[in-house]
């Protein structure tokens, strides 16, 4: 079983749609989440930082269940310039080692 | 945060050779990352490249393939030794801000072995 699971996708949604991507983990001693945006040949960019009380950024809202090990992240009002793949991230504890996801391809169209 | 860059962004090599991609950040970092992306793939962490000591490595890597530097709290070095086409892959180096923060990345090397 992978470190942190996520659904490949792509997701292939129109403009204006809410979408939602979830990732699993399997350290359940892991301390820190994340996830992060990488476009098309560059590098990976935090998007946000994920709490267990849930946390929002404008569009996105990002939730821990730390029961289940899960994470998701949802993005509202989608715009064109959201097509990215998105990486859940893992910070298992310690010494800020990373564990990324495979990441889940996201496509907006108008 | 600081500025991250890395040279070479991208470069076409033989196989047998070796490759040195340099990592500069321009502020000091207590702690430096080096990280490779295959075609596909998402980011698998290499090693933790240390200053003052050598490098912690992941499980399936080692030093003699990828020896690294780290001279100072603001420059890396990672060497891809005696290269194979499966080492074609973008490398990516990055820093946390602080000990409990996540990282940031540099632009990466992409590096094609024919």
């Amino acid at each position: 079983r992978k470190e942190v699971e996520q659904d490949p996708g792509p997701f292939n949604v129109p403009e204006g749609a809410t979408v939602a991507f979830n990732c699993t983990y399997s350290n359940s001693a892991s301390q820190s989440f994340f996830w992060y945006r990488q476009d098309c040949r560059k590098e990976p960019k935090l998007l946000m930082s994920v709490y267990s009380s849930g946390n929002e950024d404008g569009r996105f809202t990002a939730q821990l269940n730390r029961a289940s090990q899960y994470i998701s992240l949802l993005i509202r009002d989608s715009k064109l310039s959201d097509s990215a793949t998105y990486l859940c991230v893992v910070m298992p504890g310690g010494y800020n080692k990373l564990i990324f996801g495979a990441g889940t391809r996201l496509a907006v169209h108008p | 945060s600081a500025v991250i860059s890395q040279k070479p962004s991208r470069d076409i090599c033989q196989r047998g050779t070796s490759l040195t991609i340099q990592c500069q950040v321009d502020s000091q970092v207590t702690m430096m990352f080096w990280y490779r992306q295959q075609p596909g793939q998402s980011l698998t962490l290499i090693a933790t490249a240390n200053q003052g000591s050598e490098a912690t490595y992941e499980s399936g890597f080692v030093i003699d393939k990828f020896p690294i530097s780290r001279p100072n709290l603001t420059f890396s070095t990672l060497t891809v030794s005696n290269m194979s086409p499966e080492d074609s892959s973008i490398y990516l180096c990055s820093y946390p801000r602080a000990p409990t923060e996540t990282q940031y990345f540099g632009p990466g090397t992409r590096l094609l072995v024919l």
